[in-house]
Formats: structure tokens, C-alpha cells, sequence
């Protein structure tokens, strides 16, 4: 049974260009939670997305960045013109369920703008 | 903001010392959870401990201890006999009952040298 897939492991964009981050959850599990973490920084809550449907999307930023977890196929963390504070690690994690149900963590993408 | 505080940014330690690392959390909520996790220079996030608002049971892990103290809301993390290899950034986090999210930590990097 794999683990969070998350690709690719690191990702070099020039200002401007798009960014697409993917994440393949574990066998089972319909909820997907992303993460950033800037450099020298905490991990800080992005979005949750259920099967087709974006549940709680308070840690989004306004512009430039969406998500989907489509019903067939990975969650997709989009990024639009990017910047150089939108470079760091962004991590995907995946649960059976939300609430008490442990969430289990992706290698991460490690985005870098220059 | 229900936050999660570790007020610890960078310990230092010789191996073979123990060492414990704070936090604290605020919550409104009457069922939580809480957790800690590890990455180590690699960048994964390693799962070491959920611990169930209703059990205030202390547990030990091999050389790891968590102190969860409700009556203070703290869930400090000791190591005992640290090796150089629990050299890493250790996070804190809460989850949110309602949609699963975690609320982490700044996160304390901890160097064990030998």
C-alpha cells in the first residue's frame, strides 16, 4: 500500500511561469489537505479538498492559486505567475476522514522560483 | 487565534543528554487531538504521536516521553539519551475537530551533537 505520492520532489520555476504540484493520496482515502512551508518556517494549513468538492480553503491565498482533487486522478496545487516568495515546501497529506482521523504526509515539493 | 506555541526556536544539546521540548496550545474545543512530528534534514515529515484530549495518560516510546498536561494545555516531548541522529525540526500541532486540519507549531530545531 503506498504511501502519499507527491510529485515532483522538487520543482524550478522562473518568475511568471505556472506551477503545478501534484498529490496522489493513499488507497482509500478521499480527503487531501495542503500545506506550504516557507523557509525557517512552521507548516501552514492551505487548503482541504474532498473527492471533487474544496471544503475549507481559508489558508489560500486570494490570486494566483487554486486546487482540485478531481474524481479520477491526484489533487492539483496550481500556481499562477509565480513569485519569489512563492518559493518552499509544499506538502500534501491524505486521511479516510476528517476530524480525529490521522493524516499521513507526502515527501513534499520543494518549490523553487528564480 | 487557537495557536500552537513553541516557544523554543533552537536547542542545542551534547548526546546522551535529555532533552524536552515545550508546547503549548489553546483550543475551544473540548475534543482534540494532538500531535508531533519530525523532519529530519531530509525534509519528510516523519508522525511520531497523537494523543487524545481525553487521555492524559503520560506514554513512553523507547527513549521518547510525551507530558500532556491539560490543566495547562501543554504537550511537551522528552528525549532521553539523545543520539545525533534526533538531530531534526520537531513540530507541535493541534487538529482542528471540525475539518481535520492541523495547526502547527513554529517548530524547534533541535542539534544533538556528538
Amino acid at each position: 500500500n503506498a504511501g502519499v505520492m507527491q510529485n515532483p520532489r522538487h520543482l524550478v520555476r522562473r518568475r511568471g511561469q505556472e506551477a503545478r504540484l501534484r498529490c496522489s493520496p493513499m488507497k482509500g482515502h478521499s480527503h487531501v489537505y495542503w500545506y506550504r512551508q516557507l523557509p525557517e518556517e512552521g507548516l501552514k494549513f492551505m487548503v482541504y479538498l474532498q473527492k471533487e468538492n474544496i471544503i475549507d480553503e481559508s489558508g489560500m491565498p486570494k490570486e494566483r492559486f487554486s486546487a482540485e482533487f478531481p474524481k479520477e486522478g491526484p489533487s492539483i496545487l496550481r500556481i499562477q505567475q509565480v513569485v519569489r516568495g512563492d518559493s518552499a515546501a509544499y506538502f500534501c497529506a491524505s486521511s479516510m476522514g476528517q476530524g480525529n482521523t490521522e493524516a499521513f504526509f507526502g515527501q513534499g515539493t520543494r518549490l523553487t522560483v528564480v | 487565534a487557537q495557536k500552537v506555541t513553541q516557544a523554543q526556536t533552537e536547542i542545542s544539546v551534547v548526546e546522551k543528554e535529555d532533552v524536552t521540548l515545550d508546547c503549548v496550545y489553546e483550543t475551544r474545543d473540548t475534543t482534540y487531538y494532538l500531535f508531533w512530528y519530525k523532519q529530519p534534514p531530509s525534509g519528510e515529515l516523519v508522525f511520531l504521536i497523537r494523543r487524545n484530549s481525553f487521555d492524559e495518560q503520560n506514554e513512553i516510546s523507547g527513549r521518547y516521553s510525551w507530558n500532556f498536561q491539560k490543566s495547562t494545555s501543554s504537550f511537551n516531548f522528552t528525549i532521553t539519551a539523545s543520539q545525533v541522529v534526533d538531530s531534526a525540526v520537531y513540530f507541535c500541532a493541534r487538529i482542528s475537530s471540525n475539518t481535520g486540519k492541523l495547526i502547527f507549531g513554529q517548530g524547534t530545531t533541535l542539534q544533538v551533537k556528538p
